[in-house]
């Protein structure tokens, strides 16, 4: 198993470029999220899916898009970055137990600058 | 929504030492919570969780105890070594209905000096 691969490693873009961030696992976990780690500031959730075609949003989720066509996969989408946009994002899933949480394992992130 | 605040910020021990990282949380529904470790450049990973039906778990050189009552739990590293520096992170999670978010506290940067 390849676990949670996220793609690319690093991105620069400039003000205003639009781009999807990729997410994949082969775990056939149900529960997939988005992160972004600044620092000093711990991981911050973006958005989240239970399943396949249900999203919602976290704590942070102005500026950015997701959708869930597959369970194997969760991109994230910005729309139009912004610098305040610049951080390491990371993406993870878990088994979704009814009534239980589960481990969620994190992909080795993205580092993302916009200029 | 959930808040988790973790405390210190930065801690810094002599190799064999223990160390101790607390949080407190402020919503009651609360029923999971984990600790991750994240070394410089790497990933979070899970190195220990509590459910809120148990006050404390433990697994060979780390534990974590929970007071429900208080809102609050701890890490405890007995016996550090330098390969256990990294930023530690703890959270709180609600597993009621269909929501699964966890919230973060902010980190503690944990350095053990040999």
């Amino acid at each position: 198993n390849a676990g949670v691969t996220q793609t690319p490693k690093f991105q620069v873009l400039k003000t205003g470029q639009s781009m999807t961030l990729q997410c994949a696992q082969d775990m056939n976990h149900e529960y997939m999220s988005w992160y972004r780690q600044d620092p000093g500031m711990g991981l911050r959730l973006i958005h989240y899916s239970v399943g396949a075609g249900i999203t919602d949003q976290g704590e942070v989720p102005n500026g950015y898009n997701v959708s869930r066509s597959t369970t194997e996969d969760f991109p994230l989408r910005l729309l139009s970055a912004a610098p305040s946009q610049t951080s390491v994002y990371f993406c993870a899933s878990s088994d979704h137990d009814a009534g239980s949480y589960n481990e969620q394992f994190f992909g080795p992130g993205t580092r993302l600058t916009v200029l | 929504g959930e808040n988790v605040e973790q405390h210190p910020s930065t801690l810094s021990v002599q190799e064999g030492d223990s160390a101790v990282i607390k949080c407190t949380y402020s919503d009651s529904a609360s029923n999971y919570f984990p600790w991750y470790k994240q070394e410089l450049g790497k990933r979070p990973q899970l190195i220990i969780d509590i459910r809120s039906n148990v006050g404390e778990k433990k697994d060979q050189r780390i534990a974590v105890t929970l007071n429900k009552t208080a809102k609050h739990f701890s890490l405890h590293i007995t016996e550090t070594q330098p390969e256990d520096s990294a930023v530690y992170f703890c959270a709180a999670g609600d597993s009621g209905g269909s929501n699964y978010k966890l919230t973060f506290g902010k980190g503690t940067l944990l350095t053990v000096n040999p």
